[in-house]
């Protein structure tokens, strides 16, 4: 079946650094990819998404690269701040049922002061 | 902003009970789902609704139903509480194409 998986469970990164997260999809078909932040004790919260037809889209200080030969997926903060410290899921449109996401385990995402 | 609201943030309840949980949205949305998070384990659907009384299983949907009278709310129904279903469960809902809105999740323990 379909999966979408992260390369690191967690990440440590210095404060001011830039912090990049990587995750990869199984299906071809995604045609849509989304990316969430969750915090300690609340539900994910939509950061940022991008459809197969761009490359690269940028929110503020976070920037997401969609490479589809490799199918491949990232997300890049700019200057990591404590409170960018949570858990980030990256998820991409079941191609069979674009109601449904593909979920990544997540990465967690740590700031050291 | 699109506000989905769970009833309860913590819920302790016994084994056999049958437990609710309960999910609002504000933005007329048409489709919502059910997860449960485990660590480890990420976000596995339980069931989904995209219309007012239709619902579909998702991932794993043994030991739960769901209920979805009005399009606002979607309850999830937990029939006979087992401890394997000790979980965060969350719940989330999206009108069209784009990125679900989740809800702040309900802590259930069944002890």
């Amino acid at each position: 079946g379909e999966s979408v998986g992260l390369h690191l469970p967690t990440l440590s990164v210095q404060e001011g650094d830039n912090s990049i997260i990587n995750c990869a999809y199984s299906n071809s078909a995604s045609d849509y990819f989304i990316w969430y932040k969750q915090e300690s004790g609340k539900g994910p919260q939509f950061i940022i998404d991008i459809r197969s037809n761009m490359d690269k889209r940028q929110g503020q200080r976070v920037t997401v690269l969609l490479n589809k030969t490799v199918k491949h997926l990232s997300l890049q903060i700019a200057a990591t701040q404590p409170g960018d410290s949570a858990v980030y899921f990256c998820a991409s449109k079941d191609a069979g049922n674009n109601r449904k996401l593909i979920w990544g385990l997540g990465t967690s995402l740590a700031v050291n002061p | 902003d699109v506000k989905v609201t769970q009833s309860s943030r913590y819920l302790v309840k016994r084994t056999g009970e049958k437990v609710f949980l309960e999910c609002v949205q504000d933005m007329d949305h048409e489709n919502m789902f059910w997860y449960r998070q485990d660590p480890g384990l990420g976000l596995r659907l339980i069931y989904f609704s995209y219309d007012v009384k239709m619902k579909e299983k998702g991932d794993i949907p043994e030991g739960y139903s769901v209920s979805r009278e009005k399009k606002e709310r979607f309850s999830l129904i937990l029939e006979s509480a087992s401890t394997n279903q000790t979980s965060m469960y969350l719940c989330a809902s999206i009108g069209g194409y784009g990125g679900y809105t989740f809800g702040s999740g309900t802590r259930l323990t069944v002890v």
